[in-house]
């Protein structure tokens, strides 16, 4: 079954910068169109980003767009998401997400970021 | 920006009909999905394309989508049941969430 294993979030003061990473396996990674969904502790999912099968295309909700870069790495099967400037309201569970269509059939298990001083 | 709106609870009795809409302008021009989230979970895709099941969705969840309407049915609703529910939809290049939905069991 489609597998997909984000990592890389942690602590990080305001200001500060993480890198996601997601490790898709057990389904042909390039042939699909990826997001990144987050959930702040507490409260609904909040979209991210998205980008397609090549990288071409990549989309972002407004609050993230110029601190925010989806990006995919297709020989390694991965996602990612370099975020700057990070702000005590980019606190939440960050989710990858494979996006076939316009849903998103698959998630992983999230991980935690935590912006704060 | 495109807003979809939901309840934030519905309550339903074991084995009857649990109803959740999601409301958004001209929605039923778009495709709608529904995603059920377990507390501690990561959500999970239960109707997709507007009426289309997953594989391993049981046959009690159905969906509909027509004006600026898309509702969740659950069907002899079970205990297992009890989750957030969020619709979702796509507009202009954007992923759009609804606010999530409560269905208590009781």
């Amino acid at each position: 079954e489609v597998q997909l294993v984000e990592s890389g979030g942690g602590l990080v003061q305001p200001g500060g910068s993480l890198r996601l990473s997601c490790a898709a396996s057990k389904f042909t990674f390039s042939n699909y169109w990826m997001s990144w969904v987050r959930q702040a502790p507490g409260k609904g999912l909040e979209w991210v980003a998205t980008i397609n099968q090549d990288g071409s295309e990549r989309y972002y909700v407004d609050s993230v767009r110029g601190r925010f870069t989806i990006s995919r790495d297709n020989a390694g099967n991965s996602l990612f998401l370099q975020m700057n400037s990070l702000r005590p309201e980019d606190t939440a569970l960050y989710y990858c997400a494979r996006t076939p269509v316009v849903h998103l059939d698959y998630w992983g298990q999230g991980t935690l970021v935590t912006v704060s001083s | 920006s495109y807003e979809l709106t939901q309840p934030p609870s519905v309550s339903v009795s074991p084995g009857q009909t649990a109803s959740i809409t999601c409301s958004g302008h001209k929605l039923g021009d778009k495709y709608a999905c529904w995603y059920q989230q377990k507390p501690g979970q990561s959500p999970v895709l239960v109707i997709y394309q507007d009426n289309k099941r997953p594989s391993g969705i049981p046959e009690r969840f159905s969906g509909s989508n027509s004006g600026n309407t898309a509702t969740l049915t659950i069907s002899g609703t079970q205990a297992m049941d009890e989750a957030d529910y969020y619709c979702q939809a796509w507009d202009s290049s954007t992923v759009v969430f609804g606010g999530g939905t409560k269905l208590t069991v009781l």
